[in-house]
């Protein structure tokens, strides 16, 4: 079966600062890897996701995340934080099978404080 | 990528009674998914509803608990039946707007039981 880990529930740091959140995955099969951000009173959007190909993947808002395979990790990156980016994230992965079937981490709130 | 309305966006209910969650999408779309996110949790999927047929549901969800309707391909209704404080959570429903793991995510229902 598998399962997401998102090791921080939260991470508060610093405008202009750099951020990496956590994600490892576990599946005995292939997968897709997702990030999702959730802004306050709002849907899920999708930042970015791993289907294939380069392990660095490059989303919206200046968000990165590189598929490491060997150490069964999604971390997400972005260099320089602004104020706008306190949400929280979410971790998701899907093995293609069924449809829809994602399942997700239970997220690390992002707190940018000034 | 598709615009999902979901409605209501939150509501309080006594423990007993039941509430009937909509979404309507802007376009067609064949699979129309719905989660639940408990307080601190991560996102797990309910079930799965196709049009003219009746919906696929997950370990642990029974359709008496939670009946779907989807009449035709742009909208569907969850109804969290029977409330108990239990099921007070957030309730979110999704569509797949490309062919490529794109997931639409509409912007939840926040639900407590009292």
């Amino acid at each position: 079966a598998q399962s997401v880990t998102q090791l921080d529930s939260q991470v508060p740091v610093f405008e202009e600062a750099p951020v990496e959140l956590r994600c490892n995955y576990s599946s005995s099969v292939s997968v897709y890897l997702f990030w999702y951000v959730q802004y306050p009173n709002q849907g899920l959007q999708l930042l970015l996701k791993y289907l294939s190909g380069s392990t660095l993947v490059k989303g919206i808002n200046g968000f990165e995340a590189e598929f490491n395979k060997s150490q069964t990790s999604f971390h997400l990156r972005k260099p320089s934080v602004h104020i706008s980016d306190t949400a929280e994230y979410f971790c998701a992965v899907s093995d293609g099978g069924s449809q829809g079937n994602l399942i997700f981490g239970k997220g690390t709130k992002l707190s940018v404080k000034p | 990528s598709a615009v999902i309305s979901q409605k209501p966006s939150r509501d309080i209910c006594q423990r007993g009674t039941s509430l009937t969650i909509q979404c309507q999408v802007d376009s067609q779309v064949t699979m129309m998914f719905w989660y639940r996110q408990q307080p601190g949790q991560s996102l797990t999927l309910i079930a799965t509803a196709n049009q003219g047929s009746e919906a696929t549901y997950e370990s642990g969800f029974v359709i008496d608990k939670f009946p779907i309707s989807r009449p035709n391909l742009t909208f569907s209704t969850l109804t969290v039946s029977n409330m108990s404080p239990e099921d007070s959570s957030i309730y979110l429903c999704s569509v797949e707007t490309d062919n490529n793991y794109g997931y639409t995510f509409g912007s939840g229902t926040r639900l407590t039981v009292v």
